[in-house]
């Protein structure tokens, strides 16, 4: 059974640069199938989808982010990775690592991690 | 900029059939956009009911059914339980890598 999980640090100060990485097991990223996306959510508001990498390196960034976020994919550790730059407090959010399988469905999800933006 | 539109709350009583759209600032929603459902409860990563417009996730109930009604995507749900009461979020795929996300239906099951 595929796995994400979420790991980095928890507190970033305002603008530094975030950086977060998932770990998938049960499976390979390197599949063609699919593609590994971030998503995030700030707390109490709705989700939204960040970037997504293929295994090839292939990158796609929300067009209101892009100028901040960087997504780097690892096939041998089987992980990518996220940064995200400049940070402000409006950057505090539960991030979500997630599989994209081609243009059909955001699934299995990591479980989460927050990160708080703050001096 | 796209936005994605969704009821900010809805309400239903247990038994009842509710139904949750999606739809576009510009135009119409339709299957070429692939939408697909989630279900979140509070604290819990969100779970995929429906994908591909109308195919339901591996576990899912065959209560929740997704279509494509009038412009938008719809997600419907027939003989609502107490535990439906979530959060569901569409997300459409604009095509070249990029997806949007709706801002989020709060369902109250009362």
């Amino acid at each position: 059974q595929l796995q994400l999980q979420e790991s980095g640090p928890g507190l970033v100060k305002p603008s530094e640069t975030l950086s977060l990485t998932c770990s998938v097991s049960g499976g390979s990223i390197s599949s063609s199938s699919y593609y590994w996306g971030w998503i995030r959510q700030p707390p109490g508001k709705g989700l939204e989808w960040i970037g997504s990498i293929y295994y090839s390196g292939s990158t796609y960034y929300n067009p209101s982010l892009k100028s901040r976020v960087t997504i780097s994919v690892d096939t041998s550790k089987n992980q990518f990775s996220l940064k995200l730059s400049s940070v402000t407090a409006a950057d505090t959010a539960v991030y979500y690592c997630a599989r994209v399988e081609s243009d059909s469905q955001f699934d299995p999800w990591g479980q989460g991690t927050l990160v708080t933006v703050s001096s | 900029q796209t936005v994605v539109t969704q009821e900010p709350s809805f309400s239903v009583s247990p038994g009842g059939t509710v139904t949750l759209t999606c739809g576009l600032s510009f135009g119409s929603v339709s299957t070429s956009y692939y939408p697909s459902w989630y279900q979140q409860t509070p604290g819990q990563a969100p779970r995929t009911l429906i994908y591909s417009t109308n195919t339901r996730s591996s576990g899912v109930p065959d209560r929740f059914s997704g279509s494509i009604l009038g412009n938008k995507a719809a997600l419907t749900i027939t003989g609502a339980q107490a535990d439906d009461e979530s959060d569901y979020y569409c997300v459409l795929y604009m095509g070249s890598g990029i997806w949007v996300f709706g801002g989020g239906t709060k369902l109250t099951v009362l």
